[in-house]
């Protein structure tokens, strides 16, 4: 699985957009790139993915790049409840195949 | 979303002996479920994968004999840590993965178990 880089961590202003950034510049054509996040002493939770076209839902937007090689991560208006570290994960396909192999993400702090 | 519980959320146990965590999902069925291990400040590192009525596959380093899986039916795998030693104590989570094709790219994480070994 291509590997990720993200920075180990980021602030934003409460009711501010946060940008995620990550950097998969060996990614392959078939590998989607998933964005979860873990809230202290919990499970991951899934935030959303891409393939090559941008996506939305209610949570974030997902900007990838036209080469794929690197993409963002968009939370709109952030929340204190937002404060959590973000990991980027590229995993092989869409069928039932792929493992998810967490980095070290980015700690994303939310300040009032 | 989909939910997958994990049980117990919390255990102690004394040194040499065996600890079993369940990882439900409850309504789903998963044919795939992951075990992930997460030390303090950390990232997660995937442990095995495990696919219903066959043997999980362990990520290289990782005890086969010492972290014993069982993937017995689409919605249970139990990972069972045997004579277990401080150095075993950690944040256990399991994962699942749907079992229908077009669900197939999506993973939900269990809230996961804190193991610790005195």
């Amino acid at each position: 699985d291509a590997k990720t880089t993200q920075p180990p961590s980021m602030d934003c202003a409460e009711g501010r957009a946060a940008n995620l950034p990550c950097n998969h510049s060996t990614i392959s054509g078939n590998e989607y790139v998933y964005w979860y996040r873990q809230i202290h002493s919990q499970g991951p939770q899934y935030i959303i993915h891409g393939l090559k076209n941008n996506e939305t839902n209610e949570m974030a937007s997902l900007i990838i790049t036209e080469d794929r090689k690197s993409s963002t991560l968009i939370l709109p208006h952030a929340t204190l409840r937002d404060t959590a570290v973000y990991y980027c994960i590229v995993r092989f396909g869409s069928g039932n195949t792929g493992k998810l192999i967490f980095g070290q993400g980015t700690t994303l702090q939310v300040k009032p | 979303g989909a939910v997958v519980s994990q049980h117990p959320s919390r255990v102690i146990c004394k040194s040499g002996t065996s600890v079993k965590i369940e990882c439900r999902s409850l309504d789903f069925q998963a044919t795939t479920m992951f075990w992930y291990r997460q030390f303090p400040k950390q990232s997660l590192m995937l442990m095995a994968t495990s696919n219903e009525g066959s043997k999980a596959t362990y990520e290289q380093g990782v005890e086969k004999d010492k972290f014993l899986i069982n993937h017995a039916s689409l919605t249970l795998s139990t990972l069972t840590v045997t004579s277990a030693h401080p150095e075993d104590s950690s944040f256990y989570i399991c994962s699942a993965r749907p079992a229908t094709d077009y669900r197939a790219y999506e993973q939900y994480f269990g809230p996961g178990t804190r193991l610790t070994v005195t």
